[in-house]
């Protein structure tokens, strides 16, 4: 049973470039997180999905971001006309909503990150 | 206003002994799930223990445990026997189900915990 899985690991990039990121979660996970960790601090929440659809949306998530998950499977996060600000670790999560016995486990198994840095 | 506060920025233990890290939460909400995951230098948060707000036991998991106090707003994890391979960052986190929309995890700032042989 393979993990969550994130590419790439490592994104450096000049300002103003778009950069992408792809995160792959657990197979029958049908919830998909995304988070953003600064240096020496928690992860803080951007946005998630039930199956293909986007339910919320952190205030952090600016127009300039965008996420998809366009068949309920893996999911990417832009980041168009990036900014030094931007650099961060990007952390993506999975969930299982409900389980085959009907009970709710929901909890978030993430994946090893993507690290960007914006110069 | 913080929601999870974890006091202890860095800890000290030595190996084969046992350590607490801090946890305080805020929240209106009734039904809320605590959670602790670790963070090694390697970057990738590991799920370590659950706690539901209407479970009567302490959480339990192998050499973690959590020591839940309601009325205090505390979930504090104790780690038994530490090992060298518990040196890392740990981070407490809280999901609120029913006043706060969706299922998102607010974190704590972190602790970092490095275990000396």
């Amino acid at each position: 049973d393979t993990g969550v899985s994130q590419n790439p690991r490592h994104k450096i990039t000049k300002r103003g470039q778009n950069v992408t990121f792809r995160c792959d979660p657990i197979s029958e996970h049908n919830r998909l997180y995304w988070y953003r960790q600064t240096l020496g601090q928690g992860p803080e929440f951007l946005t998630y999905f039930q199956n293909e659809a986007q339910l919320e949306k952190s205030r952090l998530l600016s127009d300039r971001f965008s996420a998809e998950r366009p068949k309920g499977s893996f999911s990417t996060l832009e980041i168009q006309r990036t900014e030094q600000g931007d650099s961060a670790m990007y952390l993506c999560a999975s969930s299982l909503r409900f389980g085959s016995s009907g009970v709710s486990t929901d909890t978030q198994y993430f994946g090893p990150g993507t690290r960007l840095t914006v110069l | 206003a913080q929601k999870i506060t974890q006091t202890q920025p860095g800890m000290f233990v030595q190996e084969k002994e046992a350590v607490t890290l801090d946890c305080t939460y805020d929240t209106s909400d009734p039904s809320y799930g605590l959670f602790w995951y670790k963070q090694p230098s390697s970057g990738e948060m590991i799920f370590l223990i659950y706690q539901g707000s209407y479970d009567q036991q302490n959480a339990t998991e192998g050499r973690y445990s959590l020591n839940f106090q309601k009325a205090r707003k505390s979930a504090n994890l104790v780690i038994s026997a530490s090992q060298l391979g518990d040196s890392a960052m740990y981070f407490c986190a809280m999901r609120e189900l029913i006043k706060a929309a969706g299922n998102k995890l607010t974190f704590g700032g972190g602790t970092r915990v490095l275990v000396k042989p």
